[in-house]
């Protein structure tokens, strides 16, 4: 079946820092590749997904691109603020299945 | 836009008891989703439903029954709550089609005791 691995956190940044969060997956589908935010106390909520191999998907400043060979969607920031501090999981799906397939989730803390 | 809805937020209950989750959208989306979310373990899918009146048992269906009332709503029965049980339960809603997109509710948490 489809699985998604990816960095395991916590991760605690300074602002300022750069961020990146590894994900990697594994697939005999066509998948569409998310990046799904929680902050405390919400659902999770969409950052961006990516349709297509070798495009990149971007929002509030996160992006990563669709690596088909490497079977990679790394998610990075150049430059982290206080209020990024949140869960961040990546995610698989698309093809004629109606499901997303979640990595255990990254919690990243930005320290002022 | 749309809202999910979730009740109640906190759900106590006794070891042994059958204990249910209730979820509303109005998306009119046609796919809801149940997963269980776990520190450390990420977001595992327990049932969904791809239309009114189909139920599809995910990863961890064990221990829980689901029912799609009608296109709007979604319950999740714990069929002997576990004192292991205890996570919060995030219900979701998509379009059916390549490449949805989920909207997910606030979460419920169970607490066993």
């Amino acid at each position: 079946g489809d699985s998604v691995t990816q960095t395991e956190g916590p991760v605690t940044l300074s602002e300022g820092t750069s961020l990146t969060v590894n994900c990697s997956y594994e697939t005999k589908q066509y998948p569409t590749l998310f990046w799904y935010v929680q902050y405390p106390g919400e659902g999770p909520q969409l950052l961006f997904k990516v349709p297509k191999a070798n495009e990149k998907g971007s929002n509030r400043g996160f992006e990563a691109t669709y690596n088909k060979e490497a079977t990679s969607f790394h998610l990075q920031k150049a430059s982290v603020q206080e209020s990024d501090s949140a869960v961040y999981y990546c995610a698989l799906g698309g093809g004629s299945n109606a499901k997303l397939t979640f990595g255990k989730g990254t919690k990243l803390s930005v320290k002022s | 836009g749309g809202i999910i809805t979730q009740t109640p937020k906190f759900l106590i209950g006794q070891e042994g008891q059958k204990l249910t989750l209730k979820c509303q959208q109005n998306f009119n989306h046609d796919t809801m989703y149940w997963y269980r979310q776990d520190s450390g373990k990420g977001l595992r899918l327990i049932y969904y439903s791809i239309t009114e009146n189909d139920l599809q048992k995910g990863d961890l269906s064990e221990g829980y029954d689901a029912s799609r009332e009608k296109k709007s709503s979604f319950s999740l029965t714990v069929t002997s709550a576990q004192k292991n049980e205890m996570a919060v339960f995030l219900c979701a809603s998509s379009y059916r089609g390549l490449g949805n997109t989920l909207y997910f509710g606030e979460g419920s948490r169970l607490i066993v005791v």
